[in-house]
């Protein structure tokens, strides 16, 4: 089985610049999470995704956007980027149905620089 | 979800057992505790969980106290490729993981 992938691997973009970050799930897992690490921190939750629709969502703003799509694939989309979002962005994906407390297993991540 | 305590670094030999300390006094009864590990230039991976016995797997094993404030990852003979950032979580009703800032490892050859 193929695992979780993300892309691209590396972006530099510049401040008030819109983004997309890809995941591909892996197979059979209906539920996609992102997460926001910050250089030296723990990731934070941005929001998940089950079965196409927004399943909970961190403290992040409405420009944090995110879609999930029939094969259960998902995008992250950033709007007007700030300095403070170069992060590494990290995407996750479960066979939740929907619970807590379901491993995720998370892709390498999109190292994401705004200048 | 209740963040834990973990320490921030810790030092072990290679081929040596590592036990990695996490407090977490506020845990619920319905809490699991799950542990995750990032290495360097990676997602963070599944490592184990419990919610009151002791578990093993093939990577590790749990030990969680009796009162269940508090539980230690064990890594029986560790190996330069354990070097890591090692996070205890406190998994309950929420959907997502909530990460503190974890225990970085350093294993000496």
């Amino acid at each position: 089985e193929t695992g979780v992938t993300q892309s691209p691997t590396h972006l530099i973009k510049t401040r008030g610049q819109q983004v997309t970050l890809r995941c591909s799930s892996q197979s059979g897992h209906n539920t996609v999470s992102w997460y926001q690490q910050a250089l030296g921190q723990g990731p934070q939750f941005i929001f998940q995704y089950y079965r196409e629709e927004e399943n909970g969502r961190g403290n992040f703003p409405p420009r944090f956007s995110g879609l999930q799509f029939p094969n259960y694939s998902s995008e992250l989309n950033v709007n007007a980027l700030e300095l403070d979002d170069s992060a590494l962005y990290l995407c996750a994906s479960s066979l939740t149905g929907g619970l807590a407390g379901v491993r995720q297993y998370f892709g390498p991540g999109t190292r994401l620089t705004v200048l | 979800d209740a963040k834990t305590t973990q320490p921030n670094s810790m030092e072990s030999n290679e081929e040596e057992p590592v036990h990695l300390p996490c407090n977490h006094s506020t845990i619920s009864g319905t809490d699991y505790i799950h542990w995750y590990r990032q290495l360097p230039s990676q997602g963070p991976e599944y490592v184990i969980h419990g919610l009151t016995s002791n578990v093993n797997n093939r990577m590790a094993s749990l030990a969680i106290a009796e009162d269940r404030k508090s539980s230690t990852l064990i890594l029986h003979r560790a190996t330069l490729r354990d070097a890591a950032v090692y996070y205890c979580i406190q998994w309950g009703s929420a959907r997502q993981l909530t990460f503190g800032s974890g225990t970085q490892l350093t294993v000496l050859p």
